[in-house]
């Protein structure tokens, strides 16, 4: 139990599907983030959210759209997706967004665009 | 420019060898953190460690251990006695306190596979 969880697990959609994918934390932290992970790739960072605002946007596509209603939730909408979108998608979640906090992450959401 | 390598794309060792994984980092900053992440297969990333760049001293937990040095820009990783449940992805990253929007920057990855 990593205190991280997201739904779901695994998802398929098509290019012209709208889906959203969940993250809930229960570590009473501050700051939320969504990672991708595709294969040989580094670890990148899409969003950052501080007390439910966004501090972080590294040029993340339109077709992304994170919103985080509260300091424990945060959502990552998608929606007219393309195949390289495929990747593992993160939640992780920290005290707060300073460099120096560790992160604490969930299993990932495995989606494949079709 | 920021930068985190873990030359060893894959590790393959039989249970109960040591084994180290290395990791060499590039910063102009000089308070920055270090960190090592875990990956098993089930997915999520389970953080190791910490360490800031104005402590040196080598961390020991069980099995597990990390040397630090600054004069060579490294943070190694060693596992003794591996098990076979040490199989995993291992991930460094390196973050800078003066960036203030945050950024991890990580490694590729190394992945460990242990053989019984």
């Amino acid at each position: 139990e990593t205190g991280v969880t997201q739904t779901p697990r695994h998802l398929v959609m098509g290019m012209t599907n709208k889906k959203s994918l969940k993250c809930e934390q229960h570590l009473g932290h501050n700051a939320m983030y969504w990672y991708k992970q595709s294969a040989k790739k580094p670890l990148e960072l899409m969003f950052v959210y501080s007390l439910e605002e966004r501090v972080e946007n590294n040029s993340v596509p339109s077709r992304f759209s994170p919103e985080c209603p509260n300091s424990s939730h945060l959502f990552l909408h998608l929606h007219t997706l393309q195949p390289e979108d495929s990747a593992l998608y993160l939640c992780a979640s920290s005290q707060d967004f300073k460099g120096n906090t560790e992160a604490f992450f969930g299993q990932g959401t495995r989606l494949t665009v079709v | 420019a920021q930068k985190v390598t873990q030359a060893q794309t894959e590790i393959s060792v039989v249970e109960k060898e040591d084994v180290t994984l290395d990791c060499v980092y590039e910063t102009r900053d000089t308070t920055y953190y270090l960190f090592w992440y875990k990956q098993p297969p089930s997915g999520e990333l389970v953080f190791l460690i910490r360490r800031n760049s104005f402590d040196e001293q080598n961390e020991i937990s069980g099995r597990y251990s990390w040397n630090f040095q600054k004069s060579t820009s490294s943070f190694n990783f060693t596992i003794t006695a591996s098990q076979v449940v040490d199989s995993a992805v291992y991930f460094c990253a390196l973050s800078e306190a003066a960036d203030s929007n945050y950024q991890l920057i990580w490694g590729a990855g190394t992945k460990l596979i242990i053989k019984p």
